[in-house]
């Protein structure tokens, strides 16, 4: 059974840090692209970024690029996201998520919420 | 980017109508769209994908069509489960985009 357990949420003062950790099992991780997908309360859903199988290619949603990083780590079939330089409407539950080779997203986390406010 | 339009925003129906869902792209996509339904509190869950595949384990009422930049969700005889927000999203090329979401709620 595939299974995405993020950790990582609270809350944080705008231009601060948080690292999003995803714990993936169930399926072999290292084959697969991987997603975070957020979505503010009351609101619609939104891609964040992509990572390939090997890492070698990310991509962001241009309202991130620069502060957030996605990566991965095979070997301990986890997926992170490092955000930096926080604002209050990167305030959400973010989702980690598989994405299959031709897409698209199949299966998400429960998500964790990730508060910034002073 | 390419943009997602969902429509309608709320559409109110009844248990056992047939209820169809429609979102636009922007530009064309092919057939790189997939519907998913969210429940309140929950994640989503992939209904369609290759805009008219059912995705294993999804009840056959539920179906896709379409390409291009036009396409439909419908739900041949809606249930009580199903009254819930539904989206489209686009994988033709990033960003990868959603549409607004609809939300079935009963008549």
């Amino acid at each position: 059974e595939v299974q995405l357990v993020e950790s990582g949420g609270g809350l944080v003062q705008p231009g601060g840090s948080l690292r999003l950790s995803c714990a993936a099992s169930g399926f072999i991780f290292s084959s697969y692209w991987m997603s975070w997908v957020r979505q503010a309360p009351g609101k619609g859903l939104e891609w964040v970024a992509n990572i390939k199988q090997d890492g070698s290619e990310k991509k962001y949603v241009d309202s991130v690029e620069g502060r957030f990083t996605i990566s991965r780590d095979n070997a301990k079939n986890s997926l992170y996201l490092q955000m930096n330089s926080l604002r209050a409407e990167d305030t959400a539950v973010y989702y980690c998520a598989r994405y299959p080779v031709s897409g698209p997203i199949d299966y998400w986390g429960q998500g964790t919420l990730v508060t910034v406010s002073s | 980017d390419i943009q997602m339009t969902q429509s309608p925003s709320t559409l109110s129906a009844s248990v056992g109508d047939r209820v169809t869902i429609t979102c636009r792209a922007s530009q064309s996509i092919a057939y790189w769209l997939a519907w998913y339904q969210q429940k309140p509190g929950k994640a989503p869950k992939l209904l369609i994908y290759e805009a008219s595949s059912l995705q294993s384990g999804v009840p056959s009422r539920f179906s896709g069509s379409g390409s291009g930049t036009e396409f439909t969700l419908t739900i041949s005889s809606l249930q009580p489960d199903d009254l819930t927000t539904y989206y489209c999203q686009q994988y033709h090329s990033y960003p990868i985009t959603f549409g607004q979401g609809t939300r079935l709620e009963i008549k």
